[in-house]
């Protein structure tokens, strides 16, 4: 069975730094694409960033340059290391997955808070 | 890079049926977008793909037949026949555009279904 788990949220001041996790079971995730999409308090979804199974990396201009997608291959875990966090980083963030680039996220995990606030 | 539009809010009663739309702005008409069921508290759900020919692919794990798709033009529609509680969510679009460095995930605002 396909799952995956995000931890890592929390209540962080402005300025500071947040490493999420997405564990992954019932699949590889080096061998798929990944994504964080994240849903700020009552608004849609917005995309974050991705990495390609073979290692590419983008990122959604709002993100650009603060924060970090990366995967470790032997914990089957994704991560995403965000810094110079604002208060409009504030949302639920959500690793899902696509079997390919130009297709469907197939599998979504339950979501982490990340409230940014002094 | 494409803008997917969608009403803020639909109802339906129960037992009933409901078509909601996701517009994609001017020149995009050749743009395949994705349905996704957000129930309350929960994560996003995989309902479908849709094109200008209807159905791209196969539908999401249990979703069930009442749920149908077509394309027409920039719109994209998903009907609900024979509404049921458990139908009441929030339903996103999304579609993905470009590639490598411009590559980039679009999503509408969401509709929220409310079940009367």
């Amino acid at each position: 069975e396909v799952q995956l788990v995000e931890t890592g949220g929390g209540l962080i001041q402005p300025g500071g730094s947040l490493r999420l996790s997405c564990a992954a079971s019932g699949f590889t995730v080096s061998s798929n694409y990944m994504s964080w999409v994240r849903q700020a308090p009552g608004k849609g979804l917005e995309w974050v960033s991705v990495i390609y199974s073979g290692g590419s990396t983008y990122y959604a201009d709002s993100v650009k340059g603060r924060f970090t997608i990366s995967r470790d291959n032997s914990k089957n875990t994704l991560y995403l290391q965000m810094n110079s966090l604002r208060a409009e980083d504030t949302a639920v963030y959500y690793c899902a997955r696509k079997i390919a680039a130009a297709g469907n996220f197939d599998y979504w995990g339950q979501g982490t808070l990340v409230t940014v606030s002094s | 890079q494409p803008v997917l539009t969608q009403p803020p809010s639909a109802s339906a009663s129960l037992g009933a049926s409901v078509t909601l739309t996701c517009t994609l702005s001017s020149g995009y008409s050749n743009y395949k977008v994705d349905w996704y069921q957000q129930r309350p508290g929960k994560g996003p759900r995989f309902v479908m793909r849709v094109g200008t020919g209807g159905i791209v692919g196969s539908k999401g794990d249990g979703i069930p037949d009442r749920f149908s798709v077509l394309g027409s033009g920039l719109n994209r529609y998903l009907t609900i026949k024979n509404i049921q509680e458990e139908d009441e969510s929030d339903y996103h679009c999304g579609a993905d555009h470009g590639s490598g460095s411009n590559f980039v995930e679009v999503f509408g605002g969401g509709t929220k279904l409310t079940v009367l």
